[in-house]
């Protein structure tokens, strides 16, 4: 049973940047056919994808924030990280690291981390 | 991106049965069978309830199902009880290779 476990700054100022980190146990994050992902929620708001990155180094990221995000992955700590440059109060919001389940016929979310809440504010 | 379509709310008394719908384009919904679901619960993380349109995961109740037509997925939870009441998240892979998530629908049983 894969176990994802985020940390991090709970507060960051505007105009800095977000820094994220997401410990992986039960399972090494070199296993095939899955994307280590970050989502986030707003305060009261949905659910938004922002990027995945696989063991190979390959990356995607949502078109929204593809200019600001970083993703990166450390395979001999078995972890991968999320940087949110410039950041605004619009990126206050509870950030989840999940893992992406992606084979020939099959793809979707199976396991999630609890989430932690960043604030940006002065 | 543009996010997936969910009906705000939806409501039902128990043993009921409610349906939530989950509009995409071709790009995305309508593209592949790679629809899931997902119940959040207040202050927790989200829970797989249905992947690849159609499948449920180990441990998730056969009252809840899944199916597409087109563009359009679809949750259904039968024998409606009060500990369905939460929010409810559709996502698809893309195209693009992107994921996009529905803007989720709050669950009220009555």
């Amino acid at each position: 049973q894969v176990q994802l476990q985020e940390s991090g700054p709970g507060l960051v100022k505007p105009s800095e940047t977000l820094s994220l980190t997401c410990t992986v146990s039960g399972g090494s994050v070199s296993r095939g056919s899955y994307y280590w992902s970050w989502i986030r929620q707003p305060p009261g708001k949905g659910l938004e994808w922002i990027a995945y990155i696989y063991y190979s180094g390959s990356t995607n990221y949502n078109p929204s924030l593809k200019s600001r995000v970083t993703i990166s992955l450390d395979t001999s700590k078995n972890h991968f990280s999320l940087k949110l440059s410039s950041v605004t109060a619009a990126d206050t919001a509870v950030y989840y690291c999940a893992s992406l389940y992606c084979s020939r016929n099959s793809c979707y979310l199976n396991y999630w981390g609890q989430g932690t809440l960043v604030t940006v504010s002065s | 991106q543009s996010a997936l379509t969910q009906p705000a709310s939806v409501s039902g008394s128990p043993g009921q049965s409610i349906t939530i719908s989950c509009t995409g384009t071709s790009s995305d919904v309508g593209a592949y069978n790679y629809v899931s679901w997902y119940q959040q619960q207040p202050g927790k993380a989200p829970k797989l309830m249905i992947y690849d349109v159609t499948n449920r995961p180990s441990g998730v109740s056969i009252r809840f199902s899944g199916s597409k037509s087109g563009n359009t997925a679809s949750l259904t939870i039968s024998g409606l009880q009060a500990e369905d009441e939460a929010d409810y998240y559709c996502s698809s892979y893309t195209r693009s290779s992107t994921l996009v998530f529905g803007g989720g629908t709050k669950l009220t049983v009555l």
